[in-house]
């Protein structure tokens, strides 16, 4: 089983939608997690930390759950600009604890 | 700030060459890494560094060396470049692994082309 796992998608939505994305990790002893958010030919960059309790920014919702181990992703209201790939990152504590991504998400916006 | 600074941005190189990826940073991070972007692959860890003179391989090391003289330089040499070494290759560092410091921040990414 891959340390990370994603579906890659495209997730092809218009304008408006709802969309949710979940990421699945192997290692139950994870304490990190994070989504990135990465456009076309540019650097990856924080979306936001996820956190136990779950956390919202805006139209983000950032949910974890530690007894099936995935996290989730929800964007209400996608806009045009949320098409980007959204990478999944968990660290590896039996690893020097660093980070690992999952191959990203894919998501499309359409008029 | 510049944050997290790379260079070239572009390059292209012949098999057999070496070369340097320059990479540094502005935020007083102690943790510097060295990814690398594949169709399909998402990002690999090749090298990464946890403070000045202390480095240590990643997942795909091979056919890259690094060192850490200072804190805020980590730069990635190829010794002789393979077609297999074409791809992306981003630079992020953090102020450490802990959970709470371990938030990555990214360089703009170097494109190699190796023929």
């Amino acid at each position: 089983r891959k340390e990370v796992e994603q579906d890659p998608g495209p997730f092809n939505v218009p304008e408006g939608a709802t969309v949710a994305f979940n990421c699945t990790y192997s290692n139950s002893a994870s304490q990190s997690f994070f989504w990135y958010r990465q456009d076309c030919r540019k650097e990856p960059k924080l979306l936001m930390s996820v956190y136990s309790s779950g956390n919202e920014d805006g139209r983000f919702t950032a949910q974890l759950n530690r007894a099936s181990q995935y996290i989730s992703l929800l964007i209400r209201d996608s806009k045009l600009s949320d098409s980007a790939t959204y990478l999944c990152v968990v660290n590896h504590p039996g690893g020097g604890n660093k980070l690992t991504f999952g191959t990203g998400t894919q998501l499309k916006v359409e008029l | 700030n510049a944050g997290v600074t790379q260079t070239p941005k572009f390059q292209v190189l012949k098999t057999g060459q070496s070369m340097t990826l320059q990479c540094a940073q502005d935020m007083n991070h102690e943790y510097m890494s060295w990814y690398r972007q594949d169709p399909g692959m998402g990002l690999r860890l090749i090298h990464y560094s946890v403070g000045a003179g202390i480095t240590d391989q990643g997942e795909v090391p091979n056919g890259y060396n690094v060192s850490r003289s200072t804190t805020e330089d980590f730069p990635l040499r190829l010794l002789s470049a393979a077609p297999s070494q074409t791809s992306v290759y981003f630079c992020a560092s953090s102020y450490g692994l802990v959970t709470g410091a371990n938030v990555l921040t990214f360089g703009a990414g170097s494109r190699l082309t190796v023929l």
